[in-house]
């Protein structure tokens, strides 16, 4: 089945921790995106990349780190400098870079709690 | 700077009944707009995709319709059932700086549909 993952469901982090975000996609898409999700707020972007090897910030990245080594996976680093972390993250893909016709493809999300 | 306002923030409704969700943006200049659904605690699913040029989207019981010089869309759904019960979250895109575009959501409308 052709989709995107991501990995944990849920995950605690104590103060002070980083934290990695997993999200791989096989459906062969080219742009890959982070969102933030807070009760009740519409979904922000913290990073995304268009192609491997490059990345650009979004609305919100402070506090957080990407990379792009491959074209299936775009891992997102939680850092400690990230002050309010407790949130649902989602990771998506589409199948050029944004503004293309096509439509954005979202994984199930990992919600991300601070002890 | 593009917003996405969108009303009702709430809405419920008993089984059968047609509804409308509405959604609205500043910047007109866009190049899309997508409706998704989000089911509580899960991923985004892309329900309709209405190109800059079109006017309107149907898929079934639903059908969206975009007016771009006044910065609204609409999403009616007919026949209204429980399993249509979610949050429906309207995402325009615009340009975002040299040739990058972003999505801009809005902050949803949650549906509940009772039997």
């Amino acid at each position: 089945d052709g989709g995107i993952t991501q990995s944990p469901k849920y995950l605690f982090r104590k103060e002070g921790q980083n934290v990695t975000l997993s999200c791989e996609q096989n459906l062969n898409h080219d742009a890959m995106y982070w969102y933030r999700q807070d009760p009740g707020q519409g979904l922000r972007l913290i990073y995304y990349s268009q192609i491997v090897n490059d990345f650009q910030k979004g609305d919100i990245a402070e506090g957080y780190s990407v990379s792009r080594e491959k074209k299936e996976s775009f891992p997102l680093t939680v850092t400690s400098a990230q002050k309010n972390p407790t949130a649902f993250y989602l990771c998506a893909s589409s199948k050029w870079g944004q503004g293309a016709s096509d439509t954005q493809y979202f994984g199930p999300g990992t919600r991300l709690t601070v002890l | 700077k593009q917003e996405v306002t969108q009303i009702p923030a709430a809405l419920s409704v008993p089984e059968g009944e047609n509804l409308v969700l509405n959604c609205s943006f500043t910047d007109s200049a866009i190049y899309n707009l997508q409706w998704f659904r989000q089911d509580p605690g899960k991923g985004l699913t892309s329900l309709l995709l209405i190109q800059s040029s079109q006017r309107e989207q149907t898929s079934g019981r639903l059908n969206a319709s975009l007016d771009k010089s006044s910065g609204r869309s609409t999403l009616y759904i007919a026949a209204s059932q429980p399993g249509d019960s979610a949050t429906y979250l309207c995402a325009v895109s615009s340009r975002s700086g040299g040739s990058n575009y972003k999505l801009t959501f809005g902050k949803g409308t949650l549906l509940t549909v009772n039997p």
